[in-house]
């Protein structure tokens, strides 16, 4: 089975620090995700990437940043956390094939962040 | 816009009883659609998807859910619910966005399981 690890389940960080939420998947998948869930409001999507390198914001870039050095490693970086970036973040993985899996969704556990 | 739409924030049913999760989808192309489930502090767990072919599909747990074009919807059932099924519930569609396509997720429905 696909795995998607997300090292740091639970998080508390004080206003005005830099915060990194790490992500490896053991697949060989060449899309990840960095989803953030909050009640009443779903997933809502702040950067993806296609391959290593390669970035693209989502719906909800601002406050964030990503970075993607290798394949199996999808960080997302908050460079001075606010109060309002208190969230579930939920990291994701696909393969970009054309077969029957590809388009789905692999899942992390999910890291909870608090900022006081 | 894209978007998808899950009118029901909550509901409880009673062990046993059917269950439908609604789910509408607004977007122009041909939708890939997905259930995902998420027990509590766990990520989200793929239950079934829909891409071509047969409007109805089957997926774990025993659940299924219909496609129906006409409507724009994509609802979720189960014919006998468990204590286990009390979780949130995801529907999401697939669209095409920049060097690749993403996921759009509605708000989610949160079950319930009364004895």
């Amino acid at each position: 089975d696909v795995k998607v690890t997300q090292s740091s389940r639970y998080l508390v960080k004080r206003t005005g620090e830099k915060v990194f939420l790490e992500c490896v998947q053991d697949m060989d998948h060449e899309n990840m995700f960095w989803y953030r869930q909050d009640p009443g409001l779903g997933l809502r999507l702040i950067y993806f990437s296609y391959d290593v390198k390669m970035k693209e914001k989502g719906d909800i870039p601002e406050g964030y940043s990503v970075s993607r050095e290798k394949k199996e490693r999808f960080s997302l970086i908050l460079e001075s956390a606010s109060t309002n970036q208190t969230s579930m973040y939920l990291c994701a993985s696909r393969s970009q094939g054309v077969a029957s899996g590809a388009n789905v969704l692999t899942f992390g556990a999910g890291s909870r962040l608090t900022v006081l | 816009a894209q978007s998808v739409t899950q009118p029901d924030i909550h509901i409880t049913v009673s062990e046993g009883a059917s269950l439908e999760l609604r789910c509408n989808y607004s977007y122009g192309a041909t939708p890939y659609l997905f259930w995902y489930v998420q027990s509590p502090g766990q990520g989200l767990q793929l239950l079934l998807k829909y891409f071509s072919g047969d409007t109805l599909v089957q997926g774990i747990k025993g659940f299924e859910a219909e496609f129906k074009r006409s409507q724009s919807s994509f609802n979720l059932r189960k014919p006998s619910v468990h204590w286990s099924d009390a979780a949130e519930y995801f529907c999401a569609v697939r669209i095409y966005g920049g060097a690749t396509n993403k996921l759009i997720f509605g708000t989610g429905t949160l079950l319930a399981v009364q004895p």
